[in-house]
C-alpha cells in the first residue's frame, strides 16, 4: 500500500530552527510537495522537489532523496505566525497526491 | 485575480438527504479536485477531473458524484448523507501543463450530517 509518515505534533521556540520529516512509500514518483495549512483554512503550496536535494525559498528549505525515500521541510527564524500544520505530499506513478496526516508546528515565545 | 471558492462554507444536515456542495475556480484550470479531510488522516482524495466531461473516481468516492459541465465547476453530490461524512471537504484545481502542477485549494466546506 502507500504510505506518508510525518510526525503528529512537534514545539518549537520563536526564532529557532525547526525540521520536519516526512518518509514516504508509494506507487511511483512523479514529485513531493509540502504544503502549509493554519488551522480552519485551506492548505497553501509551499515547496516542490522532483531531484534529490535542497530547495531553499527564503525562511523556508525543502530536502528530497528518492533512494531514501525520505524529505524533510526546514524552517528557519521561526515566527509565532508559523504555527500551522504541515502537509507532505507525493504525487504517485497516476499523479495523483498522496497525502500525510500532517505535523502540527507549535510556536513558543 | 483569479481564485477558488466553495460553497456553502458551513451546512448541517440530516441523515438521508442529498446534499450539493459546488466549486466555482477562476483559474481555467483543466485539473479539478474533491477531498474529505478528517483529524488523523491525511487529505483523501473523493473525485477528480481533468476536464469538461471527464470525472474519475478517487480513494473514497462510494457516496458521492460529481458532475463537470464547464470549465470552472465541478459541484459534489451527497446521493444520501451519511453520519460518517461529516467532515471539512476542500475543492482544488491545477493547470496540469506545467511542471510543478501544484494543486491550489479553496476554503472549505464544513459539513455535518446529523
Amino acid at each position: 500500500g502507500q504510505n506518508i509518515d510525518q510526525p503528529t505534533e512537534m514545539t518549537a521556540t520563536e526564532g529557532a530552527i525547526v525540521q520536519i520529516n516526512c518518509t514516504y512509500q508509494t506507487s511511483g514518483f512523479n514529485g513531493l510537495f509540502w504544503y502549509q495549512q493554519h488551522a480552519g483554512e485551506a492548505p497553501t503550496f509551499l515547496s516542490y522537489n522532483v531531484l534529490d536535494g535542497l530547495e531553499e525559498k527564503g525562511r523556508f528549505s525543502s530536502f528530497l532523496s528518492r533512494s531514501k525515500g525520505y524529505s524533510y521541510l526546514l524552517l528557519k527564524e521561526l515566527q509565532m505566525k508559523d504555527s500551522a500544520s504541515y502537509l507532505c505530499a507525493v504525487m504517485d506513478s497516476n499523479y495523483q497526491l498522496i497525502w500525510g496526516a500532517g505535523t502540527k508546528l507549535i510556536i513558543k515565545p | 485575480d483569479a481564485e477558488i471558492t466553495q460553497s456553502p462554507r458551513h451546512k448541517i444536515t440530516e441523515t438521508g438527504r442529498q446534499v450539493t456542495l459546488a466549486c466555482h475556480q477562476t483559474w481555467n484550470h483543466n485539473n479539478m479536485f474533491w477531498y474529505r479531510q478528517d483529524l488523523g488522516h491525511g487529505l483523501r482524495l473523493i473525485h477528480y477531473s481533468y476536464g469538461v466531461h471527464d470525472t474519475n473516481k478517487g480513494e473514497v468516492s462510494d457516496g458521492y458524484s460529481v458532475s463537470r459541465s464547464n470549465t470552472e465547476d465541478l459541484p459534489l453530490t451527497l446521493e444520501s448523507a451519511a453520519s460518517s461524512q461529516t467532515s471539512v471537504y476542500f475543492c482544488a484545481s491545477s493547470d496540469g501543463s506545467g511542471e510543478v502542477n501544484e494543486q491550489f485549494f479553496g476554503p472549505g466546506t464544513r459539513l455535518t450530517v446529523l
